[in-house]
């Protein structure tokens, strides 16, 4: 059973729209969420939420989580082409002792239209 | 300049040819990931180091191991490539076990 389940899995918007991309998560030992941003290389590290209705924002996206009902949301405002990739979620959680994981979601790819 | 460096970034193997991947870091992390891509897919966890304390995924394949010499290196060796382990891995690193990973490049690896 997935860990963390992220929705929609495809996307096909135009420029200038908003999209909200989901990610839920299991609690067990939760430690972090994070998002990545994966276009035809290594992911990019966008956002890590560890607290619950605090909303960090960089330019024109924004994330929040919510620890009560155990979700994630990726905010992208005025969209641009440039915009176009994969966007991963990832919960880090705690394994055994003092050791961490990391585990992604399978990720929203959106395509940007002109 | 990049922080997690991952070598070779294209890598063409035969058929059960052993083969290693390398990795290195500057920024001196505790935690070093191993992780398989393939095509359309997310990021899949092979195993992780925690200092020198290795942790392997239950269903990663006896055919991957991994060293960690010391706290800069890593590799990930495949003993016997089969045509299905092609795909991208992708190293990453983080300081500890609650904090954002970094990744390198990757390494696409090609098996003939």
């Amino acid at each position: 059973e997935d860990k963390v389940v992220q929705s929609p899995l495809s996307l096909v918007v135009h420029e200038g729209d908003t999209v909200t991309l989901n990610c839920s998560y299991e609690v067990t030992n939760f430690r972090s969420l994070l998002w990545y941003k994966q276009e035809k290389k290594a992911p990019t590290f966008l956002f890590m939420l560890t607290s619950s209705g605090i909303e960090k924002k960089s330019g024109r996206l924004s994330s929040i989580l919510d620890k009560k009902e155990l979700f994630s949301i990726l905010n992208i405002t005025a969209t641009q082409t440039g915009d176009s990739a994969v966007y991963l979620c990832a919960e880090t959680f705690r394994r055994g002792g003092s050791q961490g994981n990391l585990i992604f979601g399978k990720g929203t790819k959106l395509s940007v239209k002109p | 300049d990049a922080m997690v460096i991952q070598n070779p970034r294209y890598q063409v193997t035969q058929f059960g040819k052993p083969v290693t991947l390398s990795c290195s870091q500057t920024l001196n992390h505790n935690v070093m990931y191993w992780y398989q891509q393939k095509s359309s897919q997310a990021p899949k966890l092979l195993f992780h180091y925690y200092d020198k304390d290795f942790n392997n995924e239950a269903d990663t394949p006896d055919n991957f191991q991994s060293r960690r010499p010391n706290t800069s290196f890593c590799f990930l060796d495949i003993r016997s490539p089969g045509l299905g382990d092609a795909a991208m891995y992708l190293c990453a690193t983080s300081r500890d076990s609650t904090g954002t990973a970094f990744f390198g490049q990757g390494t696409r690896l090609t098996v003939v």
